[in-house]
């Protein structure tokens, strides 16, 4: 069964300081990989994707992250923060069953940022 | 840009009550699916659909049931509500797909049983 790890629960950075958050997943077959971001009071966001090919991939708000299939990670990084990040990060796993087109979540990191 | 919304942003009901969520896309999406949110507990898959007038059991489906008659409306009803039902609920849509295709969200509504 398909499982993704986000190993840090909270993450405190400084305006303007690099980003790096860490997912790592389980998933037998070639991993579709998203990252997402929620708001405050929000619903999620959808920052990036990877499907195949590149392993470096470009989201919005200046996000990317790199997918190492011999660690099975997908980081999500940031060369400099901004105030306006601060919000929660999910990464999740695609798969499909029976039923279609899943995603399998993990339970998030929660980013403040000092100013 | 696809549109999710949920029909309420707050709700405050009392226990026993019957409480309706509605969600509604607006991009012919096959997929929608009904999740809760808890801290520390993370998103947690309630019923998803992907057809109309189909249904099927997520992880915590014990206390909800779903309807979907028409394509771009996916309703969860609370048949009796509790305090532990207290959450925050997000409906999501997505296309066909064989895992890659992402869900897109609505902005949530905040459940508060009492």
């Amino acid at each position: 069964a398909q499982s993704v790890t986000q190993p840090d629960i909270h993450i405190t950075v400084s305006e303007g300081a690099s980003l790096e958050l860490r997912c790592n997943y389980s998933y037998g077959a070639t991993p579709y990989l998203f990252w997402y971001v929620q708001s405050p009071g929000q619903g999620l966001q959808l920052l990036l994707k990877y499907f195949s090919g590149d392993t470096l991939v470009q989201g919005i708000k200046g996000f990317e992250a790199e997918f190492k299939r011999s660690q099975s990670s997908f980081n999500l990084r940031k060369p400099s923060v901004h105030w306006s990040d601060a919000a929660e990060y999910f990464c999740a796993v695609g798969f499909h069953n029976n039923a279609g087109n899943m995603l399998t979540f993990g339970g998030g990191t929660r980013l403040m940022v000092k100013p | 840009d696809v549109k999710v919304t949920q029909s309420s942003r707050y709700l405050v009901k009392r226990t026993g009550e019957k409480v309706f969520l509605e969600c509604v896309q607006d991009m012919d999406h096959e997929n929608m699916f009904w999740y809760r949110q808890d801290p520390g507990l993370g998103l947690r898959l309630i019923y998803f659909s992907y057809d109309v007038k189909m249904k099927e059991k997520g992880d915590i489906p014990e206390g909800y049931s779903v309807s979907r008659e028409k394509k771009e409306r996916f309703s969860l009803i609370l048949e009796s509500a509790s305090t532990n039902q207290t959450s925050m609920y997000l409906c999501a849509s997505s296309r066909t797909g064989n895992g890659n295709s992402p869900l897109h969200f609505g902005n949530g509504t905040r459940l508060t049983v009492t």
